[in-house]
């Protein structure tokens, strides 16, 4: 049981490149989320989707886009990649509800941008 | 919107010493309070957690308390070993809003 699968786990871009985060879940969890995690600031909520087939901004969601490609998977897409989005990316799930359950984590994406 | 401070921002303890992390949430409808904890190189993981209708919930040697009128909650860790060594977050939500993290806290245990 893998629980939450991030690909890649590293990658290097240089600014104005476009790159597409993977991440897919094996536990037939309804919600899912992308955050970023910079040192001393913690993770920081990017875009969401509650369920299949919506997606919601958080956080910090400028310069990002979301697709739920079906209820395994949630990809998150850099368009023209910028160096203050050098950061780790972590993909999370949880059952059904937004808020009130348990989140389970991938181990991230660590993504330099030169 | 939910704002959630966490302190310390890092915390140095003895091994067999005790470890208490604290947070404080600004949202008083917020009713779901995980603590994860992050080992290098790893996502976060959930530990424990408690809602707003208990007041405190152990486990082995972590236990979390949570006094909802002055809207903190903290984690507990007794009898510390090396391997609790590691970043722990503390989050909170309403139920209806996706949760919201402290800033971390990582705590090192001295062998």
């Amino acid at each position: 049981n893998a629980g939450v699968t991030q690909t890649p786990k590293f990658q290097v871009l240089k600014t104005g490149q476009s790159m597409t985060l993977q991440c897919a879940q094996d536990m037939n969890h309804n919600s899912m989320y992308w955050y970023r995690q910079d040192p001393g600031m913690g993770l920081r909520l990017i875009y969401y989707s509650a369920s299949e087939g919506t997606t919601d901004k958080g956080e910090v969601p400028n310069g990002y886009n979301v697709s739920r490609l079906n209820k395994r998977e949630f990809s998150l897409r850099l368009e023209s990649a910028a160096p203050s989005q050098t950061s780790v990316y972590f993909c999370a799930s949880s059952a059904q509800g937004v808020g009130n359950q348990p989140q389970h984590f991938g181990d991230g994406t660590r993504l330099s941008i030169l | 919107g939910e704002n959630v401070e966490q302190h310390p921002s890092t915390l140095s303890v003895q091994e067999g010493d005790s470890a208490v992390i604290k947070c404080t949430y600004s949202d008083s409808a917020s009713n779901y309070f995980p603590w994860y904890k992050q080992e290098l190189g790893k996502g976060p993981q959930l530990i424990i957690d408690i809602r707003s209708n208990v007041g405190e919930k152990k486990d082995q040697r972590i236990a979390v308390t949570l006094n909802k009128t002055a809207k903190h909650f903290s984690l507990h860790i007794t009898e510390t070993q090396p391997e609790d060594s590691a970043v722990y977050f503390c989050a909170a939500s309403p139920g209806n809003t996706p949760l919201v993290f402290g800033k971390g806290t990582r705590l090192s245990v001295i062998a």
